[in-house]
């Protein structure tokens, strides 16, 4: 059983903070990571991918990724109201399948 | 028009009815997948599809079966509907290997009495 790990929350920042998310998987042979942001009762949105170790910015997002620890997290700069909603962390298998897994997610409250 | 569209979007049901949940998809992916979401246990994958003719089952395919009526085309049903199939439903497209991303649809909140 392919196993992500993320802590449910709820996590608050105030307006304008880094928000940090966490995220660690059991398969060590994931090699495509994926970070998905989804509003009540939507559905979820790509925000971020990552494919190799170190970090990756796009805008108020950072990605970081550490392969040896099996590790996933996603940085929120200038934190906004507007980024109050449940974060779920993905990891593909390592199968020819290359199926998505997700973390229950972890949800997000910018106070402002 | 959205890229993945579900039908319907709100479905109560009777416990042992028979019920279909459709997806089509105008993103030309050849991949598609099945998910349902309940509170605390994220996202998990009912079944999922490479192609018309490649169909695989997910971690909870038990009590599901599906149809890939065509490229654009994945249907999910329900034989004999019960309680703890309660849930919210969405399908997904891929266009892996190209990407890795997943575009999913709106979902449909089922709900089974």
């Amino acid at each position: 059983q392919k196993e992500v790990e993320q802590n449910s929350g709820p996590l608050s920042v105030p307006e304008g903070a880094i928000a940090s998310l966490n995220c660690t998987y059991s398969d060590r042979g994931s090699q495509s990571f994926f970070w998905y942001r989804q509003y009540s009762g939507k559905s979820p949105e790509l925000i971020m991918s990552i494919y190799s170790n170190g970090d990756k910015e796009d805008g108020r997002f950072t990605a970081q990724l550490n392969k040896a620890s099996q590790y996933v997290s996603l940085l929120i700069r200038d934190s906004q109201p507007s980024d109050s909603a449940t974060y779920l962390c993905a990891v593909t298998d390592q199968t020819g399948a290359n199926n998505l897994f997700f973390g229950t997610g972890t949800r997000l409250t910018v106070i402002p | 028009d959205a890229d993945v569209t579900q039908t319907p979007r709100n479905r109560i049901t009777k416990t042992g009815k028979r019920i279909m949940l459709e997806c089509s998809q105008t993103k030309g992916h050849d991949r598609m997948y099945w998910y349902r979401q309940d509170p605390g246990l994220g996202l998990r994958l009912i079944y999922y599809s490479f192609d018309v003719k490649d169909i695989n089952k997910g971690e909870i395919s038990d009590g599901y079966s599906v149809s890939r009526q065509a490229q654009a085309k994945f249907s999910l049903s329900l034989e004999s509907a019960i309680p703890n199939q309660t849930a919210l439903y969405f399908c997904a497209t891929s266009d892996f290997p190209r990407g890795y991303g997943y575009t999913f649809g709106s979902g449909t909140r089922l709900t089974v009495v």
